[in-house]
């Protein structure tokens, strides 16, 4: 069956450093892959887009690489700041072309 | 522009109650969808419609759960009966044109609460 993972678990880091987000998925084959960043009682903001055929985007602090043979996405969030603290959604576009949500992976950062 | 405005923010009713939640998507936006958030199962697209028609709902749980998009600023989605089990958040979302490669944009959510 079709598979979105994001770790569960938060990821408590310290202001400054870089927080590496993963989504893993499994029996896709997405042209798409979006991050979206959500707070606590809003919906979610789209963040970075990136295709199928590009292995890496960047946007200010932040960079996204698509690795197809591993089918992973790794999310990148350099000179971490408290104000990063969120919750972080990777979303695939599946074969109906519909997006597909992760279940997200809570960040803290640490003054 | 005002961004995906959604009505109620939140809505408490108790079981067996018909429940409507609303909708306005930006503006020239051509595609709406209607997710459900819950800590089990997280972010789940329940319909999509383009340009007013519904495309997919594939997602809707079950007969209890419809949603109509009469014209271009409005949508809603009604529950009725509705169940404790149908406590959620739910989101409207709106993008501009073609799915998965285009942003969407997400409303602020209704927090609804069946007793």
């Amino acid at each position: 069956s079709q598979k979105i993972e994001q770790n569960s678990e938060a990821l408590n880091i310290q202001e400054g450093k870089t927080a590496t987000l993963t989504c893993n998925y499994t029996n896709y084959s997405p042209a798409y892959l979006q991050w979206y960043r959500q707070d606590p009682g809003r919906g979610p903001v789209f963040l970075l887009l990136i295709r199928e055929n590009e292995k890496e985007k960047r946007k200010e602090r932040l960079k996204v690489t698509f690795d197809t043979t591993l089918k992973q996405s790794l999310f990148h969030i350099t000179a971490s700041q408290p104000a990063d603290s969120a919750t972080y959604l990777c979303a695939l576009m599946d074969s109906s072309y519909k997006l597909i949500f992760g279940s997200g992976t809570r960040l803290l950062v640490r003054p | 522009d005002a961004g995906v405005i959604q009505s109620p923010r939140h809505e408490v009713t108790e079981m067996g109650q018909e429940v409507t939640l609303r909708c306005k998507p930006i503006s020239g936006h051509d595609y709406l969808f209607w997710y459900r958030q819950t800590m089990m199962r997280g972010l789940e697209l329940l319909i999509y419609f383009n340009n007013n028609v519904p495309i997919d709902d594939s997602g809707m749980p079950e007969d209890r759960f419809s949603a109509k998009m009469p014209n271009a600023s409005f949508s809603n989605l009604k529950i009725q009966p509705s169940e404790p089990r149908d406590s959620a958040v739910y989101f409207c979302a709106s993008s501009r044109r073609a799915l998965g490669g285009d942003t969407q944009y997400f409303g602020p959510g209704t927090r609804l609460t069946v007793l």
